[in-house]
């Protein structure tokens, strides 16, 4: 079956602090997501990644193809990084099968 | 056009009522998909479209549910007989093509009474 688990569910830290999400699926995949669902609800595509490792400003996606992991990371962590982060996957087609979210908190 | 847009960005309807919703993707995207999301959910891919065509329907949840792109562009969702359980979130994303980065529309959310 092909599942897409995210951890953790929810995440609260500290401005400044450094965050790991987290992302495994359960078999071989096309490509991978990071998405960013702002609290007004709207949807933002973050990376798209098959291989290696991705940077855009503070935000980092990695990904292991072998351990069937990846990873986004935010550096000097900001109140406005407040937001759910979804990771989707391809399993070898368009149809995109999500994971269920980290919902991230910043504290000032 | 600068993004993907979506109409009506609020529906309210009485059960057994159709509804379209409509999708206005990037002007030079082939690729276009239908999400629904429900109150405190992930999205869940319905259906997608390359150009006109619709090689995969297999998340439309039932026989109610249907969805064109007869030019390639624009594309409508539509509801018939709406049902309470339909009451979501409705997105459109956009993509250059097949496999590429997606860019979601606002969406619709959708209420049936």
């Amino acid at each position: 079956k092909n599942e897409v688990e995210q951890s953790p569910q929810n995440l609260t830290a500290q401005e400044g602090e450094f965050i790991t999400i987290n992302c495994s699926y359960s078999v071989g995949i096309s490509a991978l997501h990071w998405l960013q669902q702002h609290p007004g609800g709207g949807i933002v595509s973050l990376f798209m990644l098959s291989s290696g490792k991705k940077k855009h400003g503070r935000l980092i996606a990695t990904i292991n193809i072998q351990e069937k992991h990846s990873s986004l990371h935010i550096t000097a962590s900001h109140p406005r990084d407040s937001a759910v982060y979804i990771c989707a996957v391809n399993f070898g087609n368009e149809k995109l099968t999500f994971g269920t979210g980290t919902r991230l908190t910043i504290i000032p | 056009g600068a993004g993907v847009s979506q109409s009506p960005r609020y529906k309210v309807t009485k059960r057994g009522q159709d509804v379209t919703l409509r999708c206005d993707p990037i002007s030079s995207h082939a690729t276009l998909y239908w999400y629904q999301q429900a109150l405190g959910q992930g999205p869940e891919f319905l259906t997608y479209f390359n150009y006109e065509a619709q090689p995969d329907k297999s998340g439309l949840p039932s026989d109610r549910f249907s969805a064109e792109r007869p030019e390639g562009s624009i594309s409508t969702l539509t509801i018939q007989r709406t049902e309470q359980r339909d009451s979501a979130m409705y997105r459109c994303a956009s993509s250059l093509d097949r496999l590429n980065e997606q860019f979601f529309g606002p969406g619709t959310r959708l209420t049936v009474l």
